[in-house]
């Protein structure tokens, strides 16, 4: 199983520009989520699905927009970059009854000037 | 509104000397969750503490997790090297997967 995987590694954006991070994962996993993770601190939800075709905003989802169309894939949309947008993003996936512990992916560092 | 507060966020350490991390968190939660990152990686599971009283083990960490205190702890026993990483605890919303709440994590060093 490849497990986690998210595309692009790096992004540098101009303000204004829009751009999807991909994520997928191939553990049948109902859960998934997107982190974003500043300088010196945890990571913060920023939108999350409980499965195909349901989605949920977390704690920053302003900027940001998810779709699920399928259980494998969970990308993520910044609509117009904003420099407060520079971060380490996260995609995780979980699956409940196993205990409810997400695995990350690799992750994508996004800068945008 | 759920907080995650981990102290200390900063530990320097000795080699072979033990340490605990502690994780506070505000509200009732089901799960909570340890996790280790090394710097410029991921975060990878270390360990899942679902109910009251429940400890995990894994060579020279050991979880704890008090849901009456709300505390939950990472014991580090003679510590080495390879364990210098930062750890996060986080605690699950409503106990929803996925919707987890981290904390700022704690910087260990373990110094020869």
């Amino acid at each position: 199983n490849a497990g986690v995987t998210q595309t692009p590694k790096f992004q540098v954006l101009k303000t204004g520009q829009s751009m999807t991070l991909q994520c997928a994962q191939d553990m049948n996993h109902e859960y998934m989520s997107w982190y974003r993770q500043d300088p010196g601190m945890g990571l913060r939800l920023i939108h999350y699905s409980v499965g195909a075709g349901i989605t949920d905003q977390g704690e920053v989802p302003n900027g940001y927009n998810v779709s699920r169309s399928t259980t494998e894939d969970f990308p993520l949309r910044l609509l117009s970059a904003a420099p407060s947008q520079t971060s380490v993003y996260f995609c995780a996936s979980s699956y409940s009854l196993a205990g409810g512990e997400q695995y990350f992916g690799p992750g994508t560092r996004l800068t945008v000037t | 509104e759920l907080k995650v507060e981990q102290n200390p966020l900063f530990l320097s350490m000795q080699e072979e000397k033990n340490y605990t991390i502690y994780c506070n968190y505000s509200t009732t939660s089901d799960r909570l969750y340890w996790y280790r990152q090394d710097p410029g990686k991921s975060l990878e599971s270390l360990f899942v503490l679902l109910s009251n009283g429940a400890v995990k083990q894994e060579g020279r960490l050991m979880a704890s997790l008090d849901t009456k205190a709300r505390l939950s702890t990472l014991h580090i026993t003679a510590a080495v090297h390879d364990l210098s990483a930062t750890y996060f605890c986080a605690v699950d919303r409503n106990t929803n997967a996925g919707k987890s709440t981290f904390g700022d994590g704690t910087t260990l060093t373990v110094k020869p």
